[in-house]
């Protein structure tokens, strides 16, 4: 069975600053898909950032971006010129080619501070 | 707007009250699931729906029951809720085929505590 760890239960970083979330997953499948998602106070799962296993480039969007190491099985977040509104529980979750569920890590509570 | 919506956003019960949480996507998507979010463990997933009449079990599908009649549809039955089952749930889809992100869209949220 697939597993997700997120083993920061809290980071805190200055806004205008750049923090950096783990995440690493142990799979046997050789594609599959990871995505990082924020959850803010009002409880809604948005989503950040996804990375297709198949591909090598790393994802960007806008402030956010990924370190995927396949062969480490490892993917985190990299959130630069962090702001205010970035405050939230951030989630790791990977999906494999079966179609079938999303694996959720632990989350990573993160504040930002003025 | 493409949205997946739940009710009800919040419920108190008590122990053995059946109850049920709607789920509706108007997006067309053909999978469907119901999560479960507890402190510290993330969002398990309870079940889910490859399509209508075809529901399995995800990781914590014990006292839950789930039908999917419609493609849009996809409730939440709690037969016998137990206070065990408080807990945050979402409600998500997304599509299937080539050529997809395999990206789930999440419905609001229901917040459940079970007295």
């Amino acid at each position: 069975a697939q597993t997700v760890t997120q083993s920061q239960p809290e980071m805190s970083v200055q806004e205008a600053e750049t923090v950096t979330l783990s995440c690493t997953y142990d799979t046997s499948e050789s594609d599959y898909y990871l995505f990082w998602y924020k959850q803010p106070p009002s409880r809604q799962m948005i989503l950040v950032i996804r990375q297709e296993a198949y591909k090598q480039q790393n994802a960007t969007e806008n402030r956010f971006s990924v370190n995927f190491q396949k062969a480490a099985k490892s993917f985190s977040l990299k959130i630069s010129d962090s702001q205010l509104g970035d405050a939230a529980m951030y989630f790791c979750a990977y999906r494999g080619t079966s179609y079938g569920k999303l694996t959720f890590g632990q989350g990573t509570i993160l504040t930002v501070h003025p | 707007e493409a949205q997946v919506t739940q009710n009800p956003r919040y419920l108190i019960t008590v122990t053995g009250k059946k109850l049920t949480v709607t789920c509706s996507q108007n997006m067309n998507h053909e999978y469907m699931s119901w999560y479960r979010q507890d402190p510290g463990l993330g969002l398990r997933q309870i079940y889910y729906s490859m399509n209508v009449e075809v529901t399995d079990k995800g990781d914590v599908p014990e006292g839950y029951k789930v039908s999917r009649k419609e493609k849009r549809n996809f409730p939440l039955i709690l037969e016998s809720p137990s206070p065990n089952q408080t807990s945050l749930y979402f409600c998500a889809s997304s599509p299937l085929g080539t050529g997809v992100t395999y990206e789930q869209y999440f419905g609001p949220g229901t917040r459940l505590t079970v007295t």
